[in-house]
């Protein structure tokens, strides 16, 4: 089920710094990319999302940006707080199956 | 509000027994959808219903693995034979609008098999 690929497996970064995590994808029927963040011992929760005729999209300092023609998508995390420590899941979907990557554990280091 | 609720939490069972998992989904929620997590594997799909049909499965490892929605509030994951492999986190989540909506992930039942 490789269907999204994500990079990297585990990232550490300093409290203030910016975080960027990374996916890929081949389908080019998927039109939807959600980012989702998973706390331990909870499920995932939705963080930001984009469908696929936008390029960028901002939340407070989450921001996701989608290049359809490269297939890739991904999440820029500015003043990064410790308690951003999470694991991150890209994931897309064509209205469908929603895919998800294999998620990138993120620790902020204060 | 109550969220996806998911029971068990945790269940340990033995090779070769069955184990049945539970979901109840967010009231009036239409969509339900079946993951299981593993460290090495990350959130594979397992299948999906919507207003209680079975729209996709095409995740489910077809021998042992089934799963059912017999009414609105509730659905279950049912693994015969189980076997050390089947050790995961698995994880149900609902959504009103199918998968491009916000899924709403419940915590999960961790199986252990011995």
């Amino acid at each position: 089920q490789q269907q999204v690929r994500q990079s990297p497996q585990s990232l550490t970064v300093w409290e203030g710094g910016t975080t960027v995590l990374t996916c890929s994808y081949e389908d080019s029927t998927f039109n939807y990319f959600p980012w989702y963040q998973q706390f331990p011992g909870e499920g995932p929760a939705l963080l930001i999302s984009i469908l696929s005729v936008s390029d960028k999209k901002e939340d407070g300092r989450f921001t996701t940006f989608f290049n359809k023609r490269e297939k890739k998508l991904s999440l820029h995390i500015i003043d990064s707080q410790p308690g951003d420590s999470a694991t991150y899941f890209c994931a897309a979907s064509n209205y469908n199956v929603l895919y998800f990557g294999s998620g990138t554990k993120l620790t902020v280091e204060p | 509000n109550a969220g996806v609720i998911q029971t068990p939490r945790h269940k340990v069972t033995g090779k070769g027994q069955e184990a049945t998992l539970w979901c109840e989904p967010i009231s009036g929620h239409s969509a339900v959808f079946w993951y299981r997590q593993t460290i090495v594997q990350g959130l594979e799909f397992l299948t999906y219903f919507r207003n209680q049909a079975p729209i996709d499965d095409s995740g489910m490892p077809k021998e042992r693995f089934s799963a059912q929605m017999p009414n609105q509030s509730h659905s279950t994951l049912k693994i015969q034979s189980t076997q050390p492999q089947d050790s995961a986190v698995y994880l149900c989540a609902s959504s009103l609008a199918g998968s491009t909506g916000q899924l709403y992930f419940g915590e999960g039942s961790k199986l252990t098999v011995l």
